[in-house]
């Protein structure tokens, strides 16, 4: 079964809402939690890199006020996509480390359609 | 220049051929290279991974890594129509943990 949980797998909110996609290791404390997005036909561009308990580092062009990210807890971290807007429908992906290991595994995905 | 490189394809080949994918990597600190298969719609998975110059095989997966010429290569011998699918290279650049993944080439097995 999967050992990473990403909830929810498709979303469609209306223009100005805000939406939380949330990521949950399920057998091993993930320190640290990437996020990435996929637009259609496009690669997974990473937009932050979230350690547990301490600020999300951001990539370039990335606003973290727009995208917030919170890390509280070893198996759980939090993309909120806040005030939405049609341009930030994509599939949205997280990816997490065995703190133990350094294996990666991936979620399985959130859809996000924004009308 | 794009920091991974891949051929969007698609790429067409008959069930049973040999499928060769590519992909070229511009930093030359780059550690680690992996192959993921993406079905539309979902999320990648993992196929195969490679650290070290030369091939490494896993059943019908070959990878091959030429870190002189920065380029590593994935083969699906014997393709098969459930192969369909897009393939992400992805690597891992000197002093990042994250993954930097190309944008993918789409295979097309034919029954």
């Amino acid at each position: 079964g999967a050992v990473v949980s990403q909830h929810p797998s498709w979303v469609i909110c209306k223009s100005g809402t805000s939406v939380k996609i949330e990521c949950r290791s399920l057998d091993f404390q993930a320190t640290t939690m990437f996020w990435y997005r996929q637009f259609p036909k496009q690669s997974l561009m990473l937009m932050a890199t979230s350690n547990e308990g301490s600020k999300a580092t951001y990539e370039q062009g990335v606003e973290k006020d727009k995208f917030l990210i919170n890390h509280a807890s070893l198996t759980l971290s939090t993309l909120t996509v806040t005030s939405a807007h049609p341009e930030d429908s994509s599939f949205y992906i997280c990816i997490t480390t065995n703190a133990n290991t350094g294996e990666l595994f991936f979620g399985e995905g959130s859809r996000l359609t924004v009308l | 220049q794009k920091e991974v490189e891949q051929n969007s394809g698609p790429l067409s080949v008959p069930e049973g051929a040999i499928a060769s994918l590519n992909c070229t990597y511009s930093d030359r600190g780059s550690q680690s290279f992996f192959w993921y298969r993406q079905y539309s719609g979902k999320s990648p998975e993992l196929i195969m991974f490679i650290y070290s110059n030369g091939d490494k095989e896993d059943g019908r997966f070959t990878a091959q890594l030429n870190k002189a010429s920065q380029y590593v290569s994935l083969l699906i011998r014997d393709s098969q129509p459930s192969d369909s699918a897009t393939y992400l290279c992805a690597v891992t650049i000197a002093g990042r943990r994250a993954l930097t993944f190309g944008s993918g080439t789409r295979l097309q097995v034919q029954p």
